[in-house]
């Protein structure tokens, strides 16, 4: 699986849109970007995961660029709920299920 | 729908003690992994299991083991405790052989004194 590099913190206005961003350099031309959040005390919970194009779900939008050595999380419209750890990890989809969590982006939502 | 349960919630056990957490997943999901996290890190994989199958094993001792029951639950075992294995314990399931997604319980949490 490729390295990631995420910021350890950010803050973010709750109603405001939160940017997360991952570095993924060395990412192969087979490998998907997932996201995935920890809410404190519980366990991961996956968000959206993509290949080369941009995708959106009802939880967020992943922009990945062009070159596909980098990539952002977008949570349009933040709460206090989205306070939590976001961790970004690429792998092959079929690498077996063993995913890499990293430390990942200590996201704090502010009122 | 339930999502995938854990039992039990908490446990404290003593040092040389064996442990045995339990996972169900979700209704219809084949694949259960397991993965520890220890305070302040991200989870750490254990093991992975697909129709009643070892499929994935990371950089864990000996002393831990699991299994995946025909109902496709799960159970992980510790033996001899350390002190080090005090952490908090995730099962996941997943619906097919291409994991997209994976469905993590809410954890057991282990200290070990």
């Amino acid at each position: 699986d490729a390295k990631t590099t995420q910021p350890p913190s950010m803050d973010c206005a709750e109603g405001r849109a939160a940017n997360l961003p991952c570095n993924h350099s060395t990412i192969s031309g087979n490998e998907y970007v997932y996201w995935y959040r920890q809410i404190h005390s519980q366990g991961p919970q996956y968000i959206i995961h993509g290949l080369k194009n941009n995708e959106t779900n009802e939880m967020a939008s992943l922009i990945i660029t062009e070159d596909r050595k980098s990539s952002t999380l977008i949570l349009p419209h933040a709460t206090l709920r989205d306070t939590a750890v976001y961790y970004c990890i690429v792998r092959l989809p079929n690498s077996g299920y063993a995913l890499n969590f990293g430390k990942g982006t200590s996201l704090l939502v502010t009122p | 729908d339930a999502g995938v349960t854990q039992s039990p919630t908490h446990l404290i056990k003593t040092r040389g003690q064996h442990v045995t957490l339990r996972c169900s997943p979700i209704s219809g999901h084949k694949s259960v992994s397991w993965y520890q996290q220890v305070l302040g890190q991200g989870p750490q994989f254990i093991f992975q299991y697909y129709e009643k199958e070892e499929r994935g094993r990371g950089n864990f001792p000996d002393r831990f083991s699991a299994r995946q029951f025909p109902n496709y639950s799960s159970e992980l075992n510790v033996n001899a405790l350390l002190l080090g294995d005090s952490a908090l314990y995730l099962c996941a399931s997943s619906p097919g052989q291409i994991p997209y997604e994976q469905y993590f319980g809410p954890g057991t949490r282990l200290t070990v004194t």
